[in-house]
């Protein structure tokens, strides 16, 4: 049981460059989310999904964009890379009903450096 | 903004207990508390949650005071691999919110 993948682990990017990180999780869970960290600093989420077809935006959602398709994708995007989204992104997965507390699961990261 | 409280860094000698607090007085009758840790820059891992009972598994114990206003997570016998930032989070069905955590060190 793989858990959450995120590829790739480690990026360098150009100024103004795009790329998509992905995120894929085989447990079935129905909420996923992208948290970005900086050095030094706490997890902040940039976007959230509770199912697919269904997104929504978190504390730091700019310049970046995501969807969600299919249950076990969510792909997170930077359209144009700037200096500021040079951080640590990590992708998390959940699954939630009624009744049911479960906890979230997180990937091991993607290391963004755009230069 | 996060919704814990909790020490900057602590210390604890390898084979003790370490005894992680955590203030969280604005907690909804609906939220859990959950605890993970993250090593180094890897991902966070999960170690336990509860609501209003204590809570025992194969990492940690979670104690609840019996007005929710605060927990203590107990990891009984630390390592020197238990080394990490330890986050105290207080969540429903809403995403996680993460603060600065404690630094926990393990010295040997």
């Amino acid at each position: 049981n793989a858990g959450v993948t995120q590829t790739p682990k480690f990026r360098i990017l150009k100024i103004g460059q795009s790329m998509t990180l992905q995120c894929t999780q085989d447990m079935n869970h129905n909420y996923m989310y992208w948290y970005r960290q900086d050095p030094g600093m706490g997890l902040k989420l940039i976007y959230y999904s509770v199912g697919a077809g269904i997104t929504d935006k978190g504390e730091v959602p700019n310049g970046y964009n995501v969807s969600r398709s299919t249950t076990e994708d969510f792909p997170l995007r930077l359209e144009l890379a700037a200096p500021s989204q040079t951080s640590v992104y990590f992708c998390a997965s959940r699954n939630w009903d009624r009744g049911s507390n479960q906890p979230q699961h997180f990937g091991d990261g993607t290391r963004l450096s755009i230069l | 903004d996060a919704k814990t409280t909790q020490p900057t860094s602590m210390d604890c000698a390898e084979g003790r207990a370490a005894n992680l607090p955590c203030n969280h007085s604005t907690i909804s009758g609906n939220e859990y508390v959950y605890w993970y840790r993250q090593i180094h820059s890897q991902g966070p891992q999960y170690i336990i949650h509860g609501l209003k009972n204590n809570e025992t598994n194969e990492m940690a114990s979670l104690i609840i005071t019996e007005d929710r206003k605060s927990s203590t997570l107990i990891l009984p016998h630390a390592t020197l691999r238990d080394t990490a930032v330890y986050y105290c989070i207080v969540s429903g069905n809403t995403p996680l919110v993460f603060g600065k955590g404690t630094r926990l060190s393990v010295i040997a």
